[in-house]
């Protein structure tokens, strides 16, 4: 089994819809992110989460939001889907010294599209 | 102008061939550089980090770190057909989680 887990891996969604991804790990880290890709933009930090009760905001956290049920579970939730949140999404854990080292272990990705 | 830039490639080399992948990076106070590898419908994978300047050797790669250029480069010796992948670069301030990523180069490898 993956490490790091993301259901669902695949989903199509309409305009407005409450869509939700979400993301274990059995890595036993404390810090857990979500990542987005886009063909010719590279990986974006959406949110980051360094224990359960801390959340964080990364660069493009607008129109999305998540919730950290456990230390093995982040989950990323879109209220109110749009087509331009049509994506790859990744989540991605670490230990604290792979936050200085980059070294991040990455779900296989969940691919979104939104019509 | 982006923070860490990369060529999308594609770059077509014969199989056993020197493949050399780059990225240029604006930020001088960038102290890791990373190399992460991802085949497709896959998520990215760590090859290897690099702290400040200098080389670092993993098998048949290198990585390298020139920072009076703000330039990076990973070389892949006698390339195989499973180096076929998008290579992704990254860099961080040091004690910061917030990696930079470049938009990734595409590398296939032709037997």
């Amino acid at each position: 089994d993956a490490d790091v887990t993301q259901t669902p891996r695949n989903r199509i969604t309409k305009t407005g819809k409450r869509i939700m991804l979400e993301c274990s790990q059995t890595k036993g880290h404390d810090r857990m992110y979500w990542y987005r890709q886009d063909p010719g933009l590279g990986l974006r930090l959406i949110y980051y989460s360094f224990d359960v009760k801390d959340i964080n905001k990364g660069e493009i956290s607008d129109g999305y939001s998540v919730s950290r049920q456990a230390q093995a579970k982040f989950s990323l939730s879109l209220e109110s889907a749009i087509p331009n949140q049509t994506a790859l999404y990744f989540c991605a854990t670490s230990d604290p010294i792979g936050t200085s080292t980059g070294e991040l272990f990455f779900g296989e990705g969940s691919r979104l599209t939104v019509l | 102008q982006k923070e860490v830039e990369q060529d999308p490639g594609p770059l077509s080399v014969p199989e056993g061939a020197i493949v050399s992948l780059n990225c240029t990076y604006s930020n001088s106070a960038f102290q890791y550089f990373m190399w992460y590898r991802q085949y497709s419908r896959k998520g990215p994978e760590l090859l290897m980090y690099t702290y400040s300047s200098g080389n670092k050797e993993d098998g048949r790669f290198t990585a390298q770190v020139d920072k009076s250029s703000k330039y990076i480069s990973l070389f892949i010796r006698d390339s195989q057909p499973s180096d076929s992948a998008t290579y992704l670069c990254a860099m961080n301030l040091g004690s910061s989680y917030k990696l930079i990523f470049g938009s990734g180069t595409r590398l296939l490898v032709r037997p």
